[in-house]
């Protein structure tokens, strides 16, 4: 099985911060790879698919880079909704597996 | 609308079963790979299982194969997750998810039904 890693864990930052989250898979995954975002109480949205497609209605601050092993997902300027955890998921191979995740704190 | 909405989720004993339900509509349902994921509380987002939009096949995570059975009804625009043997690790919000392109990545979330195992 793959195994994706992410990191940090949490992140504490501020409103306009560039921040990035890297994600990691114990295989080549090519670009197979997917970022979500989620909030307290609600379910994932996507963010970028295909390691650096933004999703429709996504805003423009976000974007992915990478291929075979290592991610990132960049947030080029942090604002108030951003504040949630980011999870990155492969989806090259079954089974399907997600990072641990990354927590966005506001600092 | 074009949305999934969970239903089936409850307190069970350890040992017991239930079925989780996924209504969707808004979309052409059986064109579209589906999946279930789950959270247990305060923990990450774990894959469970994914079904062919034909049931041509179906997969599962190893801390549920032989104990629980993904299936679909294309007729009634429904997805199912049929739960035996219950632990209490299994404890947590169940969503079920639309897959994009072939089964990639995961476009359309239900807004999750909590299953509690406990005595």
């Amino acid at each position: 099985d793959i195994q994706m890693t992410q990191s940090p864990s949490t992140l504490s930052a501020s409103v306009g911060d560039r921040v990035t989250i890297t994600c990691r898979a114990s295989q080549s995954i090519s670009s197979w790879l997917a970022w979500y975002q989620q909030k307290p109480g609600k379910a994932p949205k996507v963010l970028i698919y295909k390691a650096s497609s933004l999703e429709r209605g996504v805003p423009s601050r976000f974007s992915g880079s990478g291929s075979g092993t290592e991610f990132t997902l960049t947030i080029s300027s942090l604002q108030p909704e951003d504040f949630a955890s980011y999870y990155c998921q492969q989806y090259n191979t079954y089974p399907r597996k997600f990072g641990q995740g990354t927590k966005v704190e506001i600092k | 609308e074009v949305q999934l909405v969970e239903s089936g989720g409850g307190l069970v004993q350890p040992g017991g079963s239930l079925r989780l339900s996924c209504a969707a509509s808004g979309f052409a349902f059986s064109t579209y790979d589906m999946n279930w994921v789950r959270q247990a509380p305060g923990k990450g987002l774990e894959w469970l299982s994914a079904i062919h939009r034909s049931s041509d096949f179906t997969h599962h995570a190893d801390s549920v194969k032989g104990r629980f059975t993904v299936s679909r009804d294309n007729a009634r625009d429904s997805l199912y997750l049929q739960m035996n043997s219950l632990r209490d690790e299994d404890t947590a919000v169940y969503y079920c998810a639309r897959g994009r392109d072939t089964n990639g990545w995961y476009d359309l979330w239900g807004q999750g039904t909590l299953v509690t195992v406990s005595s």
